[in-house]
């Protein structure tokens, strides 16, 4: 069965700065997708940015971008120009491919942007 | 509608009674996801439905979980004689396409269940 660790309980970023979010994983599969969702009080989950594993280009979306190391099996996602906005749970989760989007998710980090 | 609807927004039991937790999704999607989120933790996957069948109920964790959905639309978890680590909040999702790289999974803002 897969895991997914996130190490970093709690994280703290001044507005305009960046912040990288750690994710490990564990898996004997070769092809798989990735994401980061955010959770913001409201609670509804969404999606931030995703990476298929057999793509060597690195996803970004706008201010997201991630730094996908398959043989580390790590998946970092980095925010640049943080903003009060991007205060929020950020977690990590993994997919296997020709699947249904049975997510195996992270425990999550909390992200504080401060002023 | 617009979004995933879920109902109630927050639900409050006592140990041992049945609750129903209701998911509207997005009109049009034939994949609807049941997810648990514990205090602390990620979210587990219990179940999901193409259209209204579930070829995937592998997280529900005991006999007391059921789900069903019915005209491709809402669906409805039901636990029985509740107990007090079914506390969590349940999220549903939904999407248009079942499976591949692109399907994208849009969330409900759940129900927070406390049980006592």
């Amino acid at each position: 069965a897969q895991t997914v660790t996130q190490s970093q309980p709690e994280m703290s970023v001044q507005e305009a700065e960046t912040v990288t979010l750690s994710c490990t994983y564990d898996t004997s599969e070769s092809d798989y997708y990735l994401f980061w969702y955010k959770q913001p009080p409201s609670r509804q989950m969404i999606l931030v940015i995703r990476q298929e594993a057999y793509k060597q280009q690195n996803a970004t979306e706008n201010r997201f971008s991630v730094n996908f190391q398959k043989a580390a099996k790590s998946f970092s996602l980095k925010i640049s120009d943080s903003q009060l906005g991007d205060a929020a749970m950020y977690f990590c989760a993994y997919r296997s491919p020709g699947t249904a989007s049975k997510l195996t998710f992270g425990t999550g980090t909390r992200l504080q942007v401060t002023l | 509608g617009a979004g995933v609807s879920q109902s109630p927004s927050n639900k409050v039991t006592e140990k041992g009674k049945d609750v129903e937790l209701r998911c509207d999704p997005i009109s049009g999607h034939t994949a609807l996801y049941w997810y648990r989120q514990s205090l602390g933790q990620g979210l587990e996957f219990l179940i999901y439905f193409q259209g209204n069948s579930a070829p995937d109920k592998s997280g529900l964790p005991s006999d007391r979980f059921s789900a069903e959905r019915t005209g491709g639309s809402v669906s409805t978890l039901t636990i029985q004689r509740t107990q007090q680590e079914d506390s969590a909040v349940y999220l549903c999702a939904s999407s248009q396409q079942v499976g591949g790289y692109n399907e994208k999974l849009f969330f409900g803002s759940g129900t927070q269940l406390s049980v006592l």
